[in-house]
């Protein structure tokens, strides 16, 4: 079955420290992936996406990720953490099946805590 | 920022009662979804549309209906609210050309239902 594993619950880092977050998804066919990230109060915002092409893509506020087919897995990093960048961290793939459904496979976040 | 809306942002309601949750988009994008966000639930579909009066259910769509009369607009109605439904309801909207769309939300309604 398709799923969405995000293996770290919460993350805390220092600010300046560099930072991963992992994800690791099963899916029977090429997947669509992304990374979103919700700021407490706030809807989910697009940090970047991997559709094909390149497997390293960058996305809005520094962050990068790397799509890796032989280990499932589509983490997020950033070189240098910032106290702006404490908030919840969400991997999704997708689409579920093509046609009218466009509907995406949700991991269940890590929440990033940011020490000064 | 994509131009969704969702009314209200906050309401608290008795047990028993109608609710009903607005997104509005000025996007004129094709595809709308409800999710609820709950603790250790991440986000979970309720229901989702691929144009007007065209829906379908999602993974936790009893309880639940929706409606979708204009592109603009998806409504969400809870017939008879349960305390179980108190949670954060986020409207999305994605476009339709390919399948690869990213999916844009809303800033999500905080529903308490005592």
């Amino acid at each position: 079955a398709q799923s969405v594993t995000q293996p770290d619950i919460h993350i805390t880092v220092s600010e300046g420290a560099s930072l991963e977050l992992r994800c690791n998804y099963s899916y029977g066919a090429t997947p669509y992936l992304f990374w979103y990230v919700q700021s407490p109060g706030q809807g989910l915002q697009l940090l970047l996406k991997y559709f094909s092409g390149d497997t390293l893509v960058q996305g809005i506020k520094g962050f990068e990720a790397e799509f890796k087919r032989s280990q499932s897995s589509f983490n997020l990093r950033k070189p240098s953490v910032h106290w702006s960048d404490a908030a919840e961290y969400f991997c999704a793939v997708g689409p579920y099946n093509a046609g009218n459904n466009r509907k995406l496979i949700w991991g269940l976040g890590t929440s990033l805590g940011v020490n000064p | 920022d994509a131009g969704i809306t969702q009314s209200p942002r906050h309401k608290v309601t008795e047990t028993g009662t109608p609710v009903t949750l607005r997104c509005h988009q000025t996007e004129n994008h094709r595809y709308m979804y409800w999710y609820r966000q709950d603790p250790g639930h991440g986000l979970r579909l309720i229901h989702y549309s691929y144009g007007v009066k065209d829906t379908d259910k999602g993974e936790v769509s009893d309880g639940y209906s929706v409606s979708r009369s204009k592109t603009e607009d998806f409504l969400l109605t809870l017939e008879s609210a349960t305390s179980s439904q108190t949670s954060v309801y986020f409207c999305a909207i994605s476009e339709s050309k390919g399948t690869n769309q990213p999916q844009h939300f809303g800033d999500g309604t905080r529903l308490s239902i005592l």
